[in-house]
C-alpha cells in the first residue's frame, strides 16, 4: 500500500522569502504524486503533478516542486513567499496500478504561515 | 466549465439521523470519489464511483454508502449518525481512463453531528 508523510505540521515563512514544503512517499511502482492547496473551509485546490519526465514540475501561483526518485521526495517549493500563500497543503500519492485518477493518498497536510 | 458542485454546504443533524449528500461532477467527468477529512483523521478515502458502479472502497463501515446516478452525479449516504461522524466531505471527480489526470475537489459538505 501507499503512503505519504509530510514531516512538518507547521512552516513558518517571512513573505518574499522563499518556501519549501517537505513530502516523502513510499509506493510500489512509478508513484503519481500531486500537491493540493486547502484555504479555510473550502475544498482542495490542485497545485501540481507528477507524473514521469522533468524532475523539476511547475505549477500554479508560482509553486514548483522537485520530484527525487532517489530520496523518495517531493517537496514543494516557491522562490517568494506570499502571505496569500498562507494555508493547508497536502501532498498526496495515487497508486499507478488503479484505473482511477481520484482515489488518493494523502499526507497530514502541512500549515504554511508566511507573516510580513 | 463548471467546476466540481456539492450540496448543501453545511448541514446539522442529530445522532441516529441519516443524511444524504450531493456531488455534480465536472461535465465529462465519469468517475467520482468521497473523502472524509477531520482534525484527527485527516483526509480519508471513502469510495469510488464509476459508471454507477462502486470501484474502489475505503475502510468505513457500512453506514456509510453511495452511489451514482447515469448522469455520473453521485450521492452518498451516512446512517444512524455518530458524534465522530462530523467532518468536513469533500467529493473529486476525474477523467475516466485517463491515468496522468488529476483529481479536482469539490469545496465540500461540512456536517455536524450533535
Amino acid at each position: 500500500a501507499q503512503s505519504v508523510a509530510q514531516p512538518e505540521d507547521q512552516v513558518n515563512v517571512a513573505e518574499g522569502n522563499p518556501l519549501t514544503v517537505k513530502c516523502t512517499y513510499s509506493v510500489s511502482g512509478n508513484p503519481y504524486l500531486f500537491w493540493y492547496v486547502q484555504y479555510p473551509n473550502r475544498g482542495l485546490q490542485f497545485l501540481l503533478k507528477y507524473i514521469t519526465g522533468d524532475n523539476l514540475v511547475k505549477g500554479s501561483y508560482g509553486f514548483e516542486a522537485e520530484f527525487n526518485k532517489s530520496q523518495t521526495s517531493f517537496h514543494l517549493k516557491k522562490p517568494s513567499a506570499l502571505v496569500s500563500d498562507s494555508a493547508l497543503y497536502f501532498c498526496a500519492v495515487r497508486d499507478p496500478n488503479t484505473g482511477t485518477a481520484s482515489k488518493l493518498t494523502f499526507g497530514t497536510g502541512t500549515r504554511l504561515q508566511v507573516t510580513l | 466549465k463548471a467546476g466540481v458542485t456539492q450540496t448543501p454546504r453545511y448541514l446539522i443533524k442529530t445522532r441516529g439521523q441519516q443524511v444524504t449528500l450531493s456531488c455534480s461532477p465536472i461535465s465529462g467527468h465519469r468517475s467520482v470519489s468521497w473523502y472524509q477529512q477531520t482534525p484527527g483523521q485527516g483526509l480519508q478515502f471513502l469510495f469510488e464511483y464509476f459508471s454507477e458502479t462502486q470501484r474502489n472502497k475505503g475502510n468505513f463501515p457500512g453506514r456509510f454508502s453511495g452511489r451514482q446516478f447515469s448522469n455520473s452525479r453521485s450521492e452518498m449516504n451516512v446512517s444512524t449518525l455518530e458524534l465522530g461522524d462530523s467532518a468536513l466531505y469533500l467529493c473529486a471527480s476525474s477523467s475516466a481512463g485517463a491515468r496522468n489526470t488529476e483529481a479536482f475537489f469539490g469545496q465540500g459538505t461540512r456536517l455536524t453531528v450533535v
